[in-house]
């Protein structure tokens, strides 16, 4: 079965420093999300994108923040200057068609120094 | 924003038993799905079900989207059924693309 594919699973950064995450959804999927959860809490909502826009963003999606889909392939977050409250689990998520159920990566573990 | 609860916060069980985990949200969805988060932080999808009854072995769910609220049925419960059970749910459609919203979750130990 296709998987959406995280890279890294760990990724450790300095305060300050800009990060990139890696994202792989599903082939034929439309619909790309990213969520992000801090160690003990709810998984929450960061982004979404669709015809190759940002379709809706949450308040914690500030300027510091950006996604991209470069090549048709990679969906990528991008950090810009990280904080210490940034160290989360983030997930990305992908699905063909508006009803139907979202798949989730693995998640990437952001640790800011 | 649309408010989801899961209740109860913490089960304990002992294996072999069955358990019902509950989420009531506060508005129309037309997406429904319960993960299981595993010790490692991965996200299993369990079920996708904005509406009706869906079963996957010893676990099924149900969801009455009139009345807001969906249930998940774990029966027979194993050890490696502990960690965090979540619901979450979205509404696609419109100006609206599907973002999920999650609730707080339910913590599931299930001892030998």
């Amino acid at each position: 079965e296709p998987e959406v594919t995280q890279t890294p699973s760990h990724q450790v950064t300095q305060m300050g420093q800009e990060v990139i995450l890696r994202c792989v959804p599903i082939s034929n999927h439309l619909y790309f999300y990213w969520y992000r959860q801090i160690l003990g809490q709810k998984v929450e909502f960061l982004v979404s994108f669709y015809n190759n826009e940002i379709s809706e963003k949450s308040e914690i999606f500030d300027d510091q923040f950006s996604v991209e889909r470069p090549d048709g392939s990679n969906f990528t977050l991008k950090i810009r200057s990280t904080k210490l409250e940034d160290s989360a689990m983030y997930f990305c998520a992908s699905k063909r068609y508006s009803n139907q159920p979202q798949h989730f990566g693995d998640g990437t573990r952001l640790s800011i120094l | 924003g649309i408010q989801v609860e899961q209740s109860p916060p913490d089960l304990i069980l002992q294996e072999g038993a069955n358990s019902t985990l509950r989420c009531n949200f506060s508005d129309s969805v037309n997406n429904l799905q319960w993960f299981h988060q595993n010790p490692w932080g991965q996200l299993i999808n369990l079920f996708y079900i904005p509406s009706g009854t869906k079963q996957n072995g010893r676990l099924s769910a149900t969801t009455v989207a009139t009345e807001r609220y969906s249930l998940l049925y774990i029966s027979s419960s194993q050890t490696t059924d502990s960690g965090v059970y979540f619901c979450a749910v979205g509404y696609a459609g419109g100006t609206s693309y599907g973002k999920l919203t999650f609730g707080q979750g339910t913590i599931l130990t299930v001892h030998p």
